[in-house]
């Protein structure tokens, strides 16, 4: 499977609890983009990481949202102390170094209690 | 403030028909243009992109068409088949390598 992978798909947590969100980029891919979409809107952009650097963290709310792409291993998006409004659908999306079109994952739908 | 704006959040076409979907934005400095096909419970789908050198840029049924004067943008797809039922979002950014800023989507219901 070449395409961009997420895990888990379906995610449930109760209000205070942490929510980690894995994202796998394309074979061949070091850019990758989270995006946030709550229900009956667009997607927005939260955080574009390369490996190791956060390159644009301008849609990641001030408190409780980290991201890392360590050199090893998937970009994870962590929520700390999750809130009823965090319930919403998050995706990933990588691009290849010299950059271009972004590809999605299915996703991961966050709900939370 | 909404810098990419689908004024119509539903469209119906018969089979066969050509589908206009329209997009407008109002950043100027946008000049990576690109439209996603999304499938409920699915990530979206890139489907066609444009350029602002270009004015068109056509892939099978999917045509994508700019007008930067009046910045817009359009997706013809011509016929339209039923599995093109689906939600479209456009999606623009001010360098090919930066973030995407999306519209709010068009659900399209292509009629048997």
């Amino acid at each position: 499977n070449a395409g961009v992978m997420q895990n888990p798909r379906h995610l449930v947590r109760r209000r205070g609890q942490e929510a980690r969100l894995r994202c796998s980029p394309m074979k061949g891919h070091s850019h990758v983009y989270w995006y946030r979409q709550l229900p009956e809107e667009g997607l927005k952009f939260m955080v574009y990481l390369q490996k190791e650097n956060i390159i644009d963290e301008s849609g990641m709310p001030k408190e409780r949202f980290s991201a890392e792409f360590p050199k090893e291993g998937p970009s994870i998006l962590r929520i700390q102390q999750v809130v009823r409004g965090d319930s919403a659908a998050y995706f990933c999306a990588s691009s290849a170094p010299q950059g271009g079109t972004q590809y999605f994952g299915p996703g991961t739908r966050l709900t939370v209690l | 403030d909404q810098q990419v704006k689908q004024n119509s959040p539903s469209l119906s076409v018969q089979e066969g028909r050509i589908s206009i979907l329209n997009c407008d934005y109002t950043n100027s400095m946008f000049d990576y243009f690109l439209w996603y096909k999304k499938y409920p419970a699915e990530g979206p789908t890139f489907l066609i992109s444009i350029s602002s050198i270009k004015d068109k840029n056509e892939d099978g049924r999917f045509t994508v068409f700019l007008n930067k004067s009046a910045k817009h943008l359009s997706l013809h797809i011509v016929p339209s088949q039923p599995g093109d039922s689906a939600v479209y979002f456009c999606a623009a950014s001010v360098v090919e390598d930066e973030k995407l800023t999306f519209g709010t989507g068009t659900r399209l219901t292509i009629i048997p």
